[in-house]
């Protein structure tokens, strides 16, 4: 079956150290999203990549980092740098043509900082 | 930059009564407009979508919205909640300023009381 796998579902990271969280697409889709999830805020958009090889910032990119050097992966790094990175990270993907029609989603990371 | 509202953070209904809950996008051209529902610690799932034609979409699980260019509003609805209805809802637009990214709106909380 087609779809977006993320991993791991949960993770744990102290603080100071970067993680990686993983995003994978079999659907043959251009591009590919990260999403930042906290409670009472709905989803806020931190990078995107319409193509392998780019990729934009969305609006909370500062201490994320991502790379798209093949088209069915989209890994995101969260680095020290983000002061509060506690909450659940979804990965989207989306077909070709604009606007975009539909976004599909994983089933999320849920990072926590200890 | 393109915008979604979802005027109730919160909406709490009795089993089996009809609801309604609000969105509203910022947009002077044409766009794309999705209800998404996600369930707790779960990704996002595709309700229905506007693209074009018909204002009344038809969606799964008996849900239904309606896009209204005028107002702007894109209001999803149910004559009659279940239990299982109880989860959290996204708007999200794409097209205009945003043709290469869905935009989600904060969220709104269903909770249906038995």
């Amino acid at each position: 079956d087609g779809g977006i796998t993320q991993s791991p579902k949960y993770l744990f990271r102290k603080e100071g150290q970067n993680v990686t969280l993983s995003c994978e697409q079999n659907l043959n889709h251009d591009a590919m999203y990260w999403y930042r999830q906290d409670p009472g805020q709905g989803l806020r958009l931190i990078y995107y990549s319409q193509i392998v090889n780019d990729f934009q910032k969305g609006d909370i990119a500062e201490g994320y980092s991502v790379s798209r050097e093949k088209k069915e992966s989209f890994p995101l790094t969260v680095t020290s740098a983000q002061k509060n990175p506690t909450a659940f990270y979804l990965c989207a993907s989306s077909g070709q043509g604009a606007p975009r029609t539909e976004a599909f989603f994983g089933q999320g990371t849920r990072l926590t900082v200890v | 930059a393109q915008s979604v509202t979802q005027l109730d953070s919160q909406v709490p209904v009795f089993e089996e009564a009809p609801v309604e809950l609000r969105c509203n996008y910022s947009s002077s051209v044409s766009v794309y407009l999705f209800w998404y529902v996600q369930y707790p610690n779960q990704g996002l799932q595709l309700l229905l979508k506007y693209l074009s034609g018909s204002t009344l979409v038809k969606g799964i699980n008996g849900f239904e919205a309606e896009f209204n260019k005028s107002q702007t509003s894109f209001h999803l609805r149910k004559p009659s909640v279940h239990i299982s209805d109880t989860a959290e809802y996204f708007c999200a637009v794409s097209g205009g300023t945003s043709y290469d990214k869905v935009i989600f709106g904060p969220g709104t909380s269903l909770s249906v009381i038995p």
